[in-house]
């Protein structure tokens, strides 16, 4: 059975702190790694990644995946009340099937 | 372009009673998913479309769940009857189910409350 699993559960970091989320997974036939972002409603896709080492970026926002490891972390700089949200990760395999981690819930003070 | 549509967007049934969600997916997607959200738990699939055909549908509870997915596009989830632990977030996703680099894109959710 695939399975994600995700830390911290939660985080309190105040307005211009910097964060590190992590992801680790075990899916069988991986095909890619998925963040999403998820405030009140759905969840907004952020990245996918594929390949090992390579990392994405997205304004504050950067993830990299690590396919020997079997991790991915996300990573958002000078973090802002906006960015306060649960963040997920989810595994894909090759028949498309995400599974999901619990999510990290960020919440970013004044 | 929009996005994926879900209504209703909240429902509050007593238990026993039947539901219906509805979702309209990205156009031109042609995999449609149902997921169930628990509070501070990630979505966990119910059931995966491909066109009109259901090809996988092994989370889902057919003691009281059914989903349909007529001309392949439109879909619709129904619970009869509803109990207490249904309570939960019914997210409707879609992708354009390619072979790689595949990404879903989740509507807004409804939100289910059985009493």
């Amino acid at each position: 059975e695939d399975k994600v699993v995700q830390s911290p559960l939660s985080l309190v970091v105040h307005e211009g702190d910097t964060v590190t989320l992590n992801c680790s997974y075990e899916v069988t036939n991986f095909r890619s790694l998925l963040w999403y972002k998820q405030e009140k409603k759905a969840p907004t896709f952020l990245f996918m990644l594929t390949s090992s080492g390579i990392e994405k970026k997205s304004g504050r926002l950067s993830s990299i995946l690590d396919k020997k490891e079997l991790f991915s972390i996300l990573n958002i700089t000078a973090t802002q009340t906006g960015d306060s949200a649960v963040y997920l990760c989810a595994g894909n395999n090759a028949g498309n099937m995400l599974t999901f981690g619990g999510g990290t819930r960020l919440m970013v003070k004044p | 372009e929009a996005g994926v549509v879900q209504s209703p967007r909240y429902k509050i049934i007593e238990k026993k009673q039947p539901v219906a969600f509805w979702c309209n997916p990205i156009s031109g997607h042609n995999t449609l998913y149902w997921y169930l959200q628990n509070l501070g738990q990630g979505p966990e699939l119910l059931i995966r479309y491909e066109n009109e055909e259901a090809v996988d549908d092994s989370q889902l509870p057919k003691d009281r769940f059914s989903a349909e997915r007529l001309k392949g596009v439109d879909s619709t989830l129904k619970i009869q009857p509803a109990e207490l632990g249904d309570s939960a977030v019914y997210l409707c996703a879609s992708s354009l189910g390619l072979a790689d680099a595949d990404t879903q894109y989740f509507g807004p959710g409804t939100r289910l409350t059985v009493l």
